[in-house]
């Protein structure tokens, strides 16, 4: 089956803009987490989504937000760019969204959007 | 809240030579321990993963990780690595009493001579 799909791959923005990424999560994945990574942080945690509610946060400013679909589907937004947003933006999707449950709870990646703000 | 450290940040090896990557984690509590590799150009891909039972996992390509729980540590291992296996890696853990988001180590940057 498909993987984790995001859209777009590549884009380039201008400070002070706003951006919005997609992502399209595995055939049945209810569970949808948003993550940063840059060379500087590393992979940090932005959200995470369930049912269509925000379940978990990271430590991100307001300017970061998301939002999930009644198919799952998620989206996040970044309001202001700033020239440090500047990231790859990965998603990442699974099935049960529940760290204790029985069987394990795999967290399957995306390719990553590549965000570039000049 | 977790943390993870992988002590080595680029390791070079010579192809056949043996690997051990560092990840050490801090948690009191039941932790779920994952490793992920990104090859160059490629995303992010899992490993392995421990959730319970036997603490030495397989997974795929020959990789394997132990699961110490009196260290806090699950390090990853391979015999005899290949020019293939050049990529960066990556530990996580998260709580299984927790939320369902990942924590990550830095990373550890690992280049196969051939």
């Amino acid at each position: 089956k498909a993987g984790v799909t995001q859209t777009p791959r590549y884009l380039i923005k201008t400070r002070g803009q706003q951006v919005t990424l997609s992502c399209s999560p595995i055939s049945g994945h209810r569970s949808v987490s948003w993550y940063q990574q840059t060379p500087g942080q590393g992979l940090q945690f932005l959200f995470e989504y369930f049912s269509e509610t925000q379940r978990n946060k990271g430590n991100f400013p307001g300017r970061f937000s998301g939002r999930q679909f009644s198919n799952s589907r998620s989206e996040m937004n970044v309001s202001t760019l700033e020239l440090g947003d500047s990231a790859l933006y990965l998603c990442a999707s699974s099935f049960l969204g529940h760290a204790a449950s029985p069987s394990g709870n795999t967290i399957y990646f995306g390719e990553g959007s590549w965000l570039t703000v000049v | 809240a977790q943390s993870v450290s992988q002590h080595n940040h680029h390791v070079i090896l010579s192809e056949a030579a043996s690997l051990e990557l560092g990840c050490n984690y801090s948690y009191g509590g039941t932790v779920n321990l994952f490793w992920y590799v990104q090859y160059p150009g490629q995303h992010l891909q899992l490993l392995l993963k421990y959730f319970s039972g036997d603490p030495l996992v397989k997974g795929i390509k020959g990789f394997e990780a132990e699961f110490i729980k009196s260290k806090f540590s699950f390090n990853l291992r391979k015999p005899s690595v290949q020019w293939s296996d050049t990529a960066e890696y990556f530990c996580a853990v998260n709580a299984q009493t927790g939320a369902n988001n990942l924590f990550f180590g830095t990373g550890t940057r690992l280049t196969v001579i051939p």
